[in-house]
């Protein structure tokens, strides 16, 4: 089945520490997004790629990282330099003009 | 710049009672997406609708139906005969290029809608 896959589903994170979440999708989108949801908002956009090998930035992109080394592939970074992480995080593909799909979320918490 | 309100926060409604989710937008582009998401208690996003803005025939598919009119930038969700499995976030949203592809998505801040049974 095709689809997007986040992993991990809850991840804790210390002080100063830096995490990588997971997204994959086997839907051969060309784009893939990452956005940030914080309780009773909606998603902001932190990273978005349209192409390997090139990302843009979203409204909320400092203190993340993101890489795009394979079209299935689409990792965010949390550095330490983010100061307020916790959250739950989505991870979108698309193509053409067709709907974003979402994957299940990554739900990150400080410790 | 792109923006979607969705003025509703939290909605509750005894079941079989129909519903209506508002939802306003504002955009630079004459011709755009737009669409509507699910977002039940699992948190994964459920793709629901999308209208082109040059399509302004009413939509309806089984208890849900939308209301686009773009003479007053609004594109509401209706739930007809609603049922416990309804209660979930809904959220409007608009692509941040207009009817561009591969653009990310613009969204409100969702409205919750509880059905009692």
């Amino acid at each position: 089945d095709g689809g997007i896959t986040q992993s991990p589903k809850y991840l804790f994170r210390k002080e100063g520490q830096n995490v990588t979440l997971s997204c994959e999708q086997n839907l051969n989108h060309d784009a893939m997004y990452w956005y940030r949801q914080d309780p009773g908002q909606g998603l902001r956009l932190i990273y978005y790629s349209q192409i390997v090998n090139d990302f843009q930035k979203g409204d909320i992109a400092e203190g993340y990282s993101v890489s795009r080394e394979k079209k299935e592939s689409f990792p965010l970074t949390v550095t330490s330099a983010q100061k307020n992480p916790t959250a739950f995080y989505l991870c979108a593909s698309s193509i053409a003009r067709d709907e974003q799909f979402f994957g299940p979320g990554t739900r990150l918490t400080v410790l | 710049a792109q923006k979607v309100t969705q003025a509703q926060t939290e909605i509750s409604v005894v079941e079989k009672e129909d519903v209506t989710l508002d939802c306003v937008y504002e955009t630079r582009d004459t011709t755009y997406y737009l669409f509507w998401y699910k977002q039940p208690p699992s948190g994964e996003l459920v793709f629901l609708i999308r209208r082109n803005s040059f399509d302004e025939q009413n939509e309806i598919s089984g208890r849900y139906s939308w209301n686009f009119q773009k003479s007053t930038s609004s594109f509401n969700f209706t739930i007809t005969a609603s049922q416990v499995v309804d209660s979930a976030v809904y959220f409007c949203a608009l692509p941040i290029l207009g009817n561009s592809g591969n653009t990310p998505l613009v969204f409100g801040k969702g409205t919750r809608l509880s059905v009692i049974a």
